[in-house]
């Protein structure tokens, strides 16, 4: 079965400083890998996604995501955090074949950007 | 604004009694997915159609039961409720079967 660690459940960094939310995964088969945000009282937003290709996957609000498949890793990074991207942050893989599929979640963090 | 309606947005009732709620995929996707996000649990899958027909089962409770109906809406149906269920319940929809997913903004429910 697909699974998603999130190792630390909250991140703390400086506005301006740059972040990175980690993320390491166990599948079968080739990952489909997925950055969601969730900001309060609010629904998943799409951030980014690796399905083949380049190892630096770049996504939504200047956020971007390492695949590394040695270390199983797809860890999100922004270059300059901004306080509007504090929010919970969810990796997840997509689980499933031709026929159906869902989506395994991660724990979560949540990103503190302090000013 | 990701294109996925979910309505009712709060919703509170009774342990014992049923509750429907409702999702209108974006325009063209084809996919439906429900989700549930408790503080212990996470987020959950619980279940996925696709144009109509059932694709995938998660951790879905037999007091729960979903359908899409032919214009793509779906409904998640949760009867006999429990204190356990409050939670917030997302859908999501996509294009196909490997397209990103795009979610509501979720429906909270509160059993009392």
């Amino acid at each position: 079965a697909q699974s998603v660690a999130q190792p630390e459940d909250q991140v703390n960094v400086a506005e301006g400083n740059p972040l990175t939310v980690k993320c390491t995964y166990s599948v079968s088969g080739n990952p489909y890998l997925f950055w969601y945000v969730q900001y309060p009282n609010r629904g998943l937003q799409f951030l980014l996604k690796y399905i083949t290709g380049d190892n630096l996957v770049k996504g939504s609000y200047g956020f971007e995501a390492e695949f590394n498949k040695s270390q199983t890793s797809f860890h999100l990074k922004k270059p300059s955090a901004l306080v509007s991207d504090s929010a919970l942050y969810f990796c997840a893989v997509r689980d499933g074949g031709n026929y159906g599929q869902n989506f395994v979640f991660g724990p979560g963090t949540r990103l503190s950007v302090l000013p | 604004d990701s294109g996925v309606t979910q309505t009712p947005k709060h919703l509170i009732t009774a342990t014992g009694q049923r509750v429907t709620l409702r999702c209108s995929p974006r325009s063209g996707d084809l996919s439906v997915y429900w989700y549930q996000q408790s503080l212990d649990q996470g987020l959950q899958f619980l279940i996925q159609y696709y144009n109509g027909e059932e694709r995938a089962k998660g951790n879905i409770l037999e007091r729960f039961s979903a359908q899409q109906f032919p214009d793509l809406h779906s409904e998640l149906n949760l009867s006999s409720l429990e204190l356990g269920d409050s939670a917030l319940y997302f859908c999501a929809s996509s294009l196909g079967q490997k397209e990103t997913q795009y979610f509501g903004p979720g429906t909270r429910l509160l059993v009392l």
